[in-house]
């Protein structure tokens, strides 16, 4: 089993709808939770970024963590065409480069 | 305000061509790491660093070397280019125990034909 779990299904939203990303996990010791953006041919940037158990919202963008169901989601509210990118689940045990990312879902928001 | 910088952006080799992808920042980060992405895998820690002169191995390290000579730096060398190495490589860098300060460069396309 894949340490994380993200499936990579194409998502088409209409704009203005809300936009609901998961992943699962196995590994336990994961503390750090993050979800990057990516958009074609770029690197991922840093999106939301969670410590252990809980929820983070900025802006449209909310991130929970689940620890006890090793389940993370992102949720971002009022879709804009520019949010169109693939989202990337990422985690670790220690908070340092050595990360374990999820496939990444492509979102495509219509106007 | 350069960040993370990656040289070349795209490459095509012959299999058993040896290369090196260049990764370069300038923010002082003691942690760097490279990662191949591939379609329908996700990005794949391949070797990272956890300052100069230290290099240890990810998930996928076979068939690339690494070194750390200095903090800037950390180039990414294929020995024997193979197809299976075809991939876009993204570099990236941090503080020490920094999870939420990961910054990547733009990426490096790979091509072995």
């Amino acid at each position: 089993q894949k340490e994380v779990e993200q499936d990579p299904g194409p998502l088409s939203v209409p704009e203005g709808a809300i936009v609901s990303l998961n992943c699962t996990y196995s590994n336990s010791a994961f503390q750090y939770f993050m979800w990057y953006r990516q958009y074609s041919r770029k690197g991922p940037e840093l999106l939301m970024y969670t410590y252990s158990s809980g929820n983070k919202e900025d802006g449209r963008f909310t991130a929970q963590v689940d620890k006890s169901s090793k389940y993370i989601s992102l949720f971002i509210r009022d879709s804009q065409p520019s949010d169109s990118a693939t989202y990337l689940c990422a985690m670790s045990a220690n908070g340092n480069n050595r990360l374990a990312f999820g496939k990444g879902n492509q979102v495509v928001v219509i106007p | 305000n350069a960040g993370v910088t990656q040289t070349p952006k795209f490459q095509v080799l012959k299999t058993g061509q040896s290369m090196t992808l260049q990764c370069a920042q300038d923010m002082n980060h003691e942690y760097m790491s490279w990662y191949r992405q591939d379609p329908g895998m996700g990005l794949r820690l391949i070797h990272y660093s956890v300052g100069a002169g230290i290099t240890d191995q990810g998930e996928v390290p076979n068939g690339y070397n690494v070194s750390r000579s200095t903090t800037e730096d950390f180039p990414l060398r294929l020995l024997s280019a193979a197809p299976s190495q075809t991939s876009v490589y993204f570099c990236a860098s941090s503080r020490t125990n920094s999870g939420n300060t990961i910054y990547f460069g733009e990426g490096s396309w790979l091509t072995v034909v």
